[in-house]
């Protein structure tokens, strides 16, 4: 199973563009790269999928490069409500384990 | 309809009770994920299940019992828990394993 590193803690002032990476030197050729974003007490909430290049949607975008050894999550234009912890996850090729990783908590300041 | 219902949203139980704690989805997913989540804490992996059958036991003790009546739902059964096993247990489900994961919001669990 592919394991995932991520910085434990980030700050960022609102209005301000935040990449957060992740890497995930051991992946396989058939995992998917996914982020959840997770707010206190609650589950977390897909953000966005990928497995090469860029993809993007309405609230952020994933670059992967051409190795998939690492991931970086951006997201544009932060707010306070964007105060939260980010998790990357690496596919589980066909077993259904999903193992979180230690998380990233951004915090966003006024 | 995209949610993942749990019930009940939180439970304080003492250690010699027995509680169950349930999970709906009806977005015809075919996985289902139990996961327990300490404060501060990444979620882990507990249970899964995969058309209705138990396809993954991360090693968890026996006071935990996990059940998947039909494909719409999952139950945690709980008895004789310990004070350490109180945290934010998370059930979510997926369409097969390359999709997302939809998460529930938890039920918080106090064992006193």
């Amino acid at each position: 199973l592919a394991k995932t590193t991520q910085p434990i803690s980030m700050d960022s002032y609102e209005g301000q563009e935040v990449n957060i990476t992740c890497s995930h030197n051991n992946i396989a050729t058939n995992d998917y790269i996914t982020w959840y974003q997770q707010f206190p007490s609650q589950g977390p909430r897909f953000i966005i999928q990928g497995y090469k290049t860029k993809v993007t949607n309405e609230v952020a975008s994933l670059f992967i490069p051409a190795d998939r050894k690492s991931s970086t999550l951006s997201l544009p234009r932060v707010s306070l409500s964007d105060t939260a912890v980010y998790y990357c996850l690496v596919g589980a090729s066909g077993t259904y384990k999903y193992i979180f990783g230690t998380g990233t908590r951004l915090k966003v300041l006024a | 309809d995209t949610e993942v219902t749990q019930t009940p949203k939180h439970l304080v139980m003492g250690m010699t009770n027995k509680k169950s704690l349930k999970c709906e989805q009806h977005m015809g997913h075919r996985a289902m994920y139990w996961y327990k989540q300490k404060a501060k804490k990444p979620p882990e992996l507990m249970f899964v299940y995969s058309y209705e059958k138990l396809s993954i036991n991360e090693s968890v003790p026996s006071r935990f019992s996990p059940e998947c009546p039909n494909s719409s739902l999952l139950n945690l059964h709980l008895h004789a828990l310990q004070p350490e096993d109180s945290a934010l247990y998370l059930c979510a489900s997926s369409q097969r394993d390359d999709e997302k994961l939809f998460f529930g919001s938890g039920t918080q669990l106090s064992v006193l």
